[in-house]
């Protein structure tokens, strides 16, 4: 049972714009949602984290956007350059960011110059 | 700061072969991680280690997995006999006391013939 569901697969964007990849989740009890974003050869780093009492955090070019009542978070990418082609992963876990990170299935994101 | 550390980078076995993955955390970090990743399955969490304690092991997949933490600097994750279907790129991850964040190592690339 996979408990967060990431879209989409891949993601082509052009130089300048808006990416933005979703996630679903199906337990409530969760209460912490980080996305991670690997690079090719490398280990998932932290990029950003939400917790649900606010629906909004934004960190510079990066902004996640919660909506608690339809169980979904999604990450923005505005301006988004070459560099940030990279695959990205949502996650979710109880127990605030203490608990163990359930993964989606990743995004590979690719900005066209 | 040398970040977390494994080795080694690339292993390839042949079936029924003994693997042994090794881990570093970083210096003062207590929690660790081992993360399995397959294009299939995604990013899967197998054993958590709290103060060199296992905490969690509901991800290991079956008896022939099975995984160490001596002491505070080390953790191995040893698979006995591996199989074809092991064949993936294992992550070790830690985190320091009550901190938000799980930093990744670069992996460890097995591939079993």
């Amino acid at each position: 049972q996979q408990q967060v569901k990431q879209s989409p697969q891949s993601l082509i964007v052009q130089k300048g714009g808006i990416s933005i990849i979703n996630c679903a989740y199906e337990n409530t009890a969760f209460d912490y949602f980080p996305w991670y974003q690997q690079f090719p050869g490398k280990g998932p780093a932290l990029l950003i984290a939400i917790r649900p009492d606010v629906s909004e955090k934004k960190e510079g070019r990066f902004t996640i956007s919660f909506n608690k009542s339809a169980k979904q978070f999604s990450l923005h990418i505005m301006d988004s350059q070459p560099g940030d082609s990279a695959t990205y992963f949502c996650a979710a876990s109880k127990g605030g960011s203490q608990g163990n990170l359930i993964f989606g299935k990743g995004t590979k994101l690719s900005v066209k110059p | 700061d040398a970040g977390v550390i494994q080795s080694p980078r690339h292993e390839v076995t042949e079936m029924g072969q003994e693997v042994t993955l090794r881990c570093k955390p970083i210096s003062g970090h207590n929690s660790l991680f081992w993360y399995r990743q397959t294009m299939m399955r995604g990013l899967e969490l197998l054993i958590y280690f709290n103060n060199n304690v296992p905490i969690d092991d509901s991800g290991m997949p079956e008896d022939r997995f099975s995984a160490k933490m001596p002491n505070a600097s080390f953790s191995t994750l040893k698979i006995q006999p591996s199989e074809p279907r092991d064949s993936a790129v294992y992550f070790c991850a830690s985190r320091f006391g009550g901190a938000d964040e799980q930093f990744f190592g670069p992996g460890t690339r097995l591939t079993v013939l």
